[in-house]
């Protein structure tokens, strides 16, 4: 059982639609990350969260926009996606110290049309 | 820069049979070592680790053993079950880069 829980699990959008994806822990983990998953590819960074604050954007286009409103949630902000866009996002979370050893969520599948 | 070389899949193996699953490393530095394991339609999970040459990580009687005379860290069971059937993916951490940077993955299939 995964202690990363991600909402939706599966969500179908349009290209002009403005929708969010959602993650929390309770392992008192203070670094968060959301990652995307293309199918049959290893994942991919997206952002880094420390301490609540963002400390990684691995160059994410702007229709993407991560919030961390607290230590133990992740919000993913959706707005004007691209077809490519979609794909499997991955929330994840991990000790400070240990950045390597990341627990991560089930995921959600994003499909844009 | 650094990188992770897996070997391709899918690796079809029958219940029970031997698992070698290797992972080979490039680093300009001394750089932890991660299988993680996700299986069909869910995240990825940490499966075993080592931080040091000569460590061995183990879980779920798999294990794997950091080689830097080698740069390898092949991921070894000794009877698999079809329960095992998933994509694994090796993964090296720097802490000078302070991301994961992942092999392509290796498909395992297990058949009874």
């Amino acid at each position: 059982d995964t202690e990363v829980t991600q909402t939706p699990k599966h969500l179908v959008m349009g290209m002009t639609n403005k929708k969010s994806l959602k993650c929390e822990q309770h392992m008192g983990h203070r670094a968060m990350y959301w990652y995307k998953q293309k199918a049959k590819k290893p994942p991919e960074l997206m952002f880094v969260y420390s301490y609540e604050k963002l400390s990684i954007n691995e160059s994410v286009p702007s229709r993407f926009s991560p919030e961390c409103p607290n230590s133990s949630l992740l919000n993913l902000h959706l707005h004007a996606l691209q077809p490519e866009d979609s794909a499997l996002y991955l929330c994840a979370s991990s000790q400070v110290g240990e950045p390597g050893s990341i627990y991560f969520g089930e995921g959600s599948w994003l499909t844009v049309v | 820069g650094d990188s992770v070389t897996q070997m391709e899949g899918p690796v079809t193996l029958s219940e029970e049979a031997f698992l070698t699953i290797n992972c080979t490393y490039t680093a300009t530095g001394y750089p932890s070592l991660f299988w993680y394991v996700q299986y069909p339609g869910e995240g990825l999970q940490l499966l075993l680790k080592a931080t040091k040459a000569d460590d061995k990580g183990s879980n779920k009687g798999f294990e794997a053993t950091y080689r830097k005379e080698t740069t390898s860290f092949h991921l070894e069971k000794g009877s698999v079950q079809v329960s095992d059937s998933a994509v694994y993916f090796c993964a090296l951490f720097m802490d000078s880069n302070y991301q994961l940077i992942w092999g392509a993955g290796t498909k395992l299939i297990i058949k009874p």
